[in-house]
């Protein structure tokens, strides 16, 4: 049930793009993202619903494909504060409403 | 509006002791989820708890971990008889329902010696 993230880690120079990827084999209901620094405590960044939506927060946007059971993150001229680990947490259809986590996306933004 | 807080922030036990570990949602909020981390890895669902209703802790090890969310007072994540991989830094979130966002508190990080 542990949604699958792809890339594990990326490196970027500031200023690049980057697409974070957020897969189930079950049906969604939802999808949330976070970011976590180093020793703090994961950042909410963005929740999409069922229903197929694509949601923008600056230079931050997520699109959710019921279908496919996908999430994509997209990160634009990326900036230093970018950097972090991204998860993606999942709740299924016809499930408890838990929020599972995947494992994560490491991004480096380096000057 | 206070964010989601646990407490303590840092915990040391003894192997065997018991850990309490602690988390007021934020106002309002009903639904409390509790993950566990261990350092470079990432978020493991425990348990999934509304008020006075556990609703799913199929993540809990069925021995010496109990989860609890009174009516009154802050959930509690109860660890009995720690044993050294028990370490690992212990995170509460707390949302309003399934549609909304879920919070997270700063964590608890539990070390047994």
């Amino acid at each position: 049930q542990q949604p699958v993230q792809s890339p594990q880690a990326v490196i970027l120079r500031e200023g690049e793009d980057a697409v974070i990827n957020c897969s189930s084999s079950k049906a969604l209901y939802s999808v949330h993202w976070y970011r976590q620094k180093h020793g703090e405590a994961p950042v909410f960044l963005m929740i999409l619903l069922k229903g197929g939506e694509q949601k923008g927060h600056e230079k931050i946007s997520a699109s959710f494909n019921e279908k496919k059971q996908q999430s994509s993150l997209y990160l634009t001229a990326s900036q230093l504060s970018y950097s972090g680990t991204y998860f993606c947490g999942t709740e299924t259809q016809g499930g408890s409403e838990k929020l599972v986590f995947g494992k994560g996306t490491k991004l480096t933004v380096n000057p | 509006n206070a964010g989601v807080m646990q407490n303590p922030r840092h915990l040391v036990r003894r192997r065997g002791q018991e850990a309490r570990l602690r988390c007021s949602p934020m106002k309002g909020h009903s639904h409390v989820y509790w993950y566990r981390q261990l350092p470079e890895e990432g978020l493991k669902f425990m348990v999934y708890l509304q008020k006075e209703n556990i609703i799913d802790e199929s993540g809990m090890p069925k021995e010496r971990f109990s989860a609890e969310f009174p009516k009154e007072g802050p959930s509690i994540l109860r660890i009995q008889q720690v044993v050294r991989g028990d370490s690992a830094a212990y995170f509460c979130a707390s949302s309003l329902n399934r549609y909304t966002e879920a919070f997270f508190g700063q964590g608890t990080r539990l070390t047994v010696v």
